[in-house]
């Protein structure tokens, strides 16, 4: 299993700019979670879903959008950045029955 | 919703001795406590977690403890080695779809 894998690891954007995250995961979990994390701080939900066409706001959802249109992918949009959104992204996944959060390697955003 | 403090923000031991990192947690109903541990440029990693229908929990060097009452968590590390010094965050969940993760330590092992 590769687990749960993100592209691009680096990315630079010009101030309303638009991209979008790639995440995908082989191990048929249901949940997966976009988080982002600031430098030197915690780590802040940005989107859930839990299955297919099923997603939901998390703390820090305004300029983020998501689809979920399969199990094993569950990419996420920026519209128009802003300097406010260079942060790491984190995507994760995990079963519905179990609690271990899995987390990918992480994309590296910066928006100049 | 659930909030969840994390204290101290950074921390730094003398190689051998113990480290401890506190949480605060604010929602009751809160079940399931992870410790994930981050090191620089790489992804969160589990590396303990506690349930609440027990009070503490050991694997090898690292234990966490449970004070439902008093509604905290602590993350005990011993005999600290070089390979510990890393971001530790601690995590809090009411069995549902999310985790919600305190700020984070920052943890320097001195040689």
């Amino acid at each position: 299993n590769a687990g749960v894998t993100q592209t691009p690891k680096f990315r630079i954007l010009k101030i309303g700019q638009s991209m979008t995250l790639q995440c995908t995961q082989d191990m048929n979990h249901n949940y997966m979670y976009w988080y982002r994390q600031d430098p030197g701080m915690g780590l802040k939900l940005i989107y859930y879903s839990v299955g297919a066409g099923i997603t939901d706001k998390g703390e820090v959802p305004n300029g983020y959008n998501v689809s979920r249109s399969t199990t094993e992918d569950f990419p996420l949009r920026l519209e128009l950045a802003a300097p406010s959104q260079t942060s790491v992204y984190f995507c994760a996944s995990r079963t519905a029955s179990g609690n271990t959060i899995y987390f990918g390697e992480g994309s590296w955003l910066t928006v100049v | 919703g659930e909030n969840v403090e994390q204290h101290p923000s950074t921390l730094s031991v003398q190689e051998g001795d113990s480290a401890v990192i506190k949480c605060t947690y604010s929602d009751s109903a809160s079940n399931y406590f992870p410790w994930y541990k981050q090191e620089l440029g790489k992804r969160p990693q589990l590396i303990i977690d506690i349930r609440s229908n027990v009070g503490e929990k050991k694997d090898q060097r690292i234990a966490v403890t449970l004070n439902k009452t008093a509604k905290h968590f602590s993350l005990h590390i011993t005999e600290t080695q070089p390979e510990d010094s890393a971001v530790y965050f601690c995590a809090a969940s009411a069995g549902n779809e999310k985790l919600t993760f305190g700020t984070g330590t920052r943890l320097t092992i001195i040689p």
